[in-house]
């Protein structure tokens, strides 16, 4: 069974302070890690894969298949990075795309 | 306008009532999914299609129901026995490709609320 934790639901940051985002799973073969991200009164949508080892509005994330995480990371936060966080799975082969429970991120001023 | 249309927005049935949510896409598509979103949840998988005349169960199935005779449409019917049907619901599409696996699109989602 393919599984995603994200173990907190609300995280509060200042603005300019680091962020990180954290992100488990499971599956006993070999998946794909996304992140999609949900703005206000905005569709959810894709806003980095761990294939493609790039950065998208200063955000990274790094597979770590021994502590099986891919965490997500900006170093300065921004007003307009608050939104709703997912992690998602899906293994190769397969079509089943799995969500974890979301992070709500909220940067202060 | 290319995209994944969720119709209607916003939806009340009665209780003991099926209700019908539409999702169609235009992105020529294969695969194509239903979500339900609760606060403190996420989102959980009801079904997904990686083709037409073909569906899987996802981890929330029971109570709901699906079909893809076109590979536009995928509607989903929350039926009666659905035990906690008011729920905000997200259809998703995305293609089906070897390698690397595509983004998903997704739909605005439907607010389904049960009197």
């Amino acid at each position: 069974a393919q599984r995603v934790t994200q173990p907190e639901k609300l995280l509060s940051v200042f603005k300019g302070a680091p962020v990180e985002l954290k992100c488990n799973y499971s599956y006993s073969g070999s998946p794909e890690l996304f992140w999609y991200v949900q703005y206000s009164r905005q569709r959810l949508q894709l806003l980095l894969r761990h294939i493609s080892r790039e950065s998208i509005k200063g955000f990274t994330a790094d597979l770590n298949k021994g502590e099986t995480s891919f965490h997500l990371k900006k170093p300065f936060a921004q007003e307009e990075d608050s939104a709703m966080y997912y992690c998602a799975l899906a293994p190769f082969g397969n079509e089943k795309l799995t969500f974890g429970t979301g992070t709500r991120l909220t940067i202060i001023p | 306008d290319g995209g994944i249309t969720q119709s209607p927005k916003y939806l009340f049935r009665k209780e003991g009532q099926n209700v019908t949510l539409s999702c169609e896409q235009n992105l020529n598509h294969d695969a194509m999914y239903w979500y339900r979103q609760d606060p403190g949840q996420g989102l959980r998988l009801i079904y997904y299609s990686q083709i037409v005349n073909d569906f899987q169960k996802g981890d929330i199935a029971e109570g709901y129901s699906v079909s893809r005779e076109k590979k536009e449409s995928f509607p989903l019917t929350v039926t009666s026995a659905q035990k906690n049907p008011t729920a905000f619901y997200l259809c998703a599409s995305k293609p089906v490709r070897q390698g690397q696996i595509p983004e998903a699109f997704f739909g605005q989602g439907t607010r389904l609320t049960v009197v």
